[in-house]
């Protein structure tokens, strides 16, 4: 059973538009959630990450939402930019083993 | 600012090899990690090791052998490969609590 569901698989938007990006898991444990951003050939890099006490964070253009009650978090960026084309996986680490479960992942294109 | 290093970036091995990948970090991060990257997959966890000469097995350890020689360093060994097995295998990093930072991966072909 996957641990950390993410959602779309794949998501096309327009230069200038809003991206939303959604994960939802079921272990209780889990309590600091980080967003990656990938580029094709490169490894994974930190975009933005939540603690299981807040409920949003925001960092310019990227802001991540979290719902502990219904153990959701979500991914909003705005005036989406063709740079922004990447990969994008949601994980979320245990306070109990400290292990980092990561999504399937949402592969963004933004068309200018 | 640090960098992770992992050797080599292409690997080829032939089916059934025992094929070793290495990472070297210079963060001075108490905790390394392994992962396997599938093709429009998820990251998934072959080993950690959260201090020099610790082993802690991920969700996908089978198959797979680790060590960490050292504080900088953590390989991973294919104990024999496999057809199936072609992915990116990316090494990682942190310090406790906090953010993992990823080397560019070896991406593993087997024939």
């Amino acid at each position: 059973q996957q641990q950390v569901r993410q959602s779309p698989q794949s998501l096309t938007v327009w230069e200038g538009g809003t991206t939303v990006l959604t994960c939802s898991y079921e272990d209780s444990t889990f309590n600091y959630f980080p967003w990656y951003q990938q580029f094709p050939g490169e490894g994974p890099a930190l975009l933005i990450s939540i603690l299981s006490v807040s409920d949003k964070k925001e960092d310019g253009r990227f802001t991540t939402f979290f719902n502990k009650r219904e153990k959701k978090l979500s991914l909003h960026i705005i005036d989406s930019q063709p740079g922004d084309s990447a990969t994008y996986f949601c994980a979320a680490r245990s306070t109990n083993t400290g292990k980092l479960t990561f999504g399937d992942g949402t592969v963004l294109t933004v068309k200018p | 600012g640090g960098i992770i290093t992992q050797t080599p970036k292409f690997l080829i091995g032939q089916e059934g090899q025992k094929l070793t990948l290495k990472c070297q970090q210079n963060f001075n991060h108490d905790t390394m990690y392994w992962y396997r990257q599938d093709s429009g997959k998820g990251l998934r966890l072959i080993y950690y090791s959260i201090t020099e000469n610790d082993l802690q097995k991920g969700d996908l350890s089978e198959g797979y052998d680790a060590s960490r020689e050292k504080k900088s360093s953590f390989s991973l060994t294919v104990t024999s490969a496999q057809k199936n097995e072609m992915a990116v295998f990316l090494c990682a990093s942190s310090p406790p609590n906090t953010e993992v930072f990823f080397g560019k991966g070896t991406r593993l072909t087997v024939v």
